[in-house]
């Protein structure tokens, strides 16, 4: 199995700031991916990170709200722009090592947006 | 676009007790469908992965089974432990590896 570490774990800001948040990844992954978990909701997928080139986001993401990040095969960053308190969530990141197999998940990003 | 719903949304049961999870999708042409265990305030833990061409998968006390045609998945957890009490996620893998998530069951054992 992989692990999968996150940072920071949480974090409080002030709406209109932007925070970015880490991925790291113990061994190299195909695959990595970032979801949101809104409050009392299940998870949702934001983007796909591909190594070397931009990211695929699903619909309702942009990248000009969430860009990201993947310079190598075990590290990625999501960034979440001028924030407001809708974007008062938990971050997840994924990894994969190939296609049809398990996905492991790091801790989480619990972030605030007052 | 895939749908994903999982029933009972919270469970409450005695220590010891069989129970049984269900999830059901809406686009049977899937890769896999795994299920996850969420604790408060961590990530996510795979459970069981079930490949689209699979019937069931074991894990100790757990067990997954998977009936593709009909769009349904069942966690069926044996002798029931405090330790079990969490949120349970099921999710289906469908093309570009997305995984679209369930609602989610929140399970309570009580001692």
């Amino acid at each position: 199995s992989a692990v999968i570490s996150q940072k920071p774990s949480r974090d409080i800001c002030q709406r209109g700031t932007s925070l970015t948040i880490q991925c790291q990844v113990d061994s190299q992954v195909t695959m990595m991916f970032w979801y949101r978990q809104q409050p009392g909701q299940s998870l949702t997928l934001i983007a796909t990170a591909n190594q070397g080139s931009e990211a695929t986001y699903e619909s309702g993401f942009v990248i000009d709200k969430f860009p990201i990040s993947r310079p190598n095969l075990t590290f990625s960053t999501l960034t979440v722009s001028n924030m407001s308190p809708e974007d008062s969530s938990i971050y997840l990141c994924s990894g994969q090592w190939d296609s049809g197999e398990t996905q492991y998940f790091g801790p989480g990003t619990r972030l605030l947006v007052l | 676009k895939q749908e994903v719903t999982q029933i009972p949304a919270a469970l409450s049961v005695p220590e010891g007790e069989n129970l049984v999870l269900n999830c059901s999708f809406t686009d049977s042409a899937i890769y896999n469908l795994q299920w996850f265990r969420q604790d408060p305030g961590k990530g996510l833990t795979s459970l069981l992965l079930i490949q689209s061409s699979q019937r069931e998968q074991t894990s100790g006390r757990l067990n997954a089974s998977l009936d593709k045609s009909s769009g349904r998945s069942t966690l069926y957890i044996a002798a029931s432990q405090p330790g079990d009490s969490a949120t349970y996620l099921c999710a289906v893998q469908s093309s570009g590896d997305k995984l679209t998530f369930g609602t989610g069951t929140r399970l309570a054992v009580r001692p």
